[in-house]
Parts: structure tokens; sequence; C-alpha cells
């Protein structure tokens, strides 16, 4: 068990609704990237947070938001769901911005769009 | 892109060594080899990562070319508990250094 928690497990939405998934990094980060995973694909980047502020985005559209917290937790706020944005959402914790060691992952929170 | 070429699956008898190629020939000179695996159901979980010299750890050994443009994953003995996808991620650089890119990885099955 890595020690980074997310919630909800499981939720489910409909087209046009927003969405807020929870992070709390492993005690002693200070960083939380989020990756989306598509069924039968790799994980993707969506962004990190490193002591509260925005530090890396890959390409997803501006719908999709965060937080940093000073406890250095984090949310993922997603707007006008697509259909497209089902999938397994994965929230990662580190200490530091640049990766040269382990990340520590979440069992993700599973969002189906319908 | 992933940047890196993995065959899509594997299979290994259990209670025997299994080797994991990763090809990365673009690989530059401060990139980070990380290996994760992600069990069904689960996030991922880091085995392993190096940069230029071959590496130990509980989990597994990295062996890495000496001209860095592939990589081995070596699992000493498998067991059914290590049947799952593995990723070979070349770490970013500059100013990628704070992501890692996955690719689709190769799913190893581990025949009893």
């Amino acid at each position: 068990e890595t020690g980074v928690t997310q919630s909800p497990t499981h939720l489910i939405k409909t087209r046009g609704q927003q969405v807020t998934l929870r992070c709390s990094s492993q005690s002693g980060h200070n960083t939380v990237s989020w990756y989306q995973q598509a069924l039968g694909q790799g994980p993707q980047f969506i962004f990190q947070y490193y002591r509260e502020e925005e530090n890396g985005r890959g390409n997803f559209p501006p719908r999709f938001s965060g937080l940093q917290f000073p406890n250095y937790s984090s949310e993922l706020n997603v707007n006008a769901l697509e259909l497209d944005d089902s999938a397994l959402y994965l929230c990662a914790s580190s200490f530091g911005s640049r990766i040269t060691g382990e990340l520590f992952f979440g069992e993700g929170s599973r969002l189906t769009v319908l | 892109d992933a940047k890196t070429t993995q065959p899509n699956s594997m299979e290994s008898n259990e209670e025997e060594p299994v080797h994991l190629p990763c090809n990365h020939s673009t690989i530059s000179g401060t990139d980070y080899i990380h290996w994760y695996r992600q069990l069904p159901s689960q996030g991922p979980e880091y085995v392993i990562h190096g940069l230029t010299s071959n590496v130990n750890n509980r989990m597994a050994s990295l062996a890495i070319a000496e001209d860095r443009k592939s990589s081995t994953l070596i699992l000493h003995r498998a067991t059914l508990r290590d049947a799952a996808v593995y990723y070979c991620i070349r770490g970013g650089s500059g100013a990628g250094s704070y992501q890692l890119t996955f690719g689709k990885g190769t799913k190893l099955s581990v025949i009893p």
C-alpha cells in the first residue's frame, strides 16, 4: 500500500455534469500528479501540482482543472463532462517536481459518463 | 509519443526467470529509465529505475545496454502475483521532467 488515497473509488455522471475527484498524498510528499487511463491504454499525464501551483500540463483542455491544498492533498475537477472522459483517474504523489525516483500511485477513481 | 517500444504480451512459467525487453533508441543522456507495473484494478506500482549502470532491488533487476538504447527488466523467479502490465518509461528531461509518458506496456502472463 502506497499511502496515497483517492476518493471516490467509483462514480457515475451524465454528459455535461461536473465532477471533483480527491487525492491525499503520502506523508512528506509535496507534489501530486494526475493521470487519466482509458480502458486498455497506459495512463496519460494530465497535470502536476508542486507546492500548490500547477507545474506542468499534458494535452488536456482547460475544463480539466485542479487544486493543491497547503497539506498537499489535491483535487481534480472536470467540467462539462463528455463520454470520452470515462476512465480511471490516477493520482501520484512524490517529493519534488522532477521525477528522478519513485512515484506513488493511488488505486484510482473510476469515472463513468453516460 | 511513448518513446519506448515493448512487446504487447509475454508468457512465463511460474518460478522461472522473466526478461522483459524495452527499446528506447532516442533516449538522451539525462533521461532515466523507469519501470512500473499495474496489476488488474490497481494503480501503477513502481518496480525499478536507472540511468546508466545496472540496478538491483528486492523486486527486480534492470539491465541497461551500454549505448542506453535498450534495457531489460529481469524478474528472477516469476510468481502468479507478477502477472501484470509492465511499463517501460523513458523519463522526461528538461521541460518534460515532471511527467511520465506511458505506452501500452507488456502484458505478462504467468503460467502455474
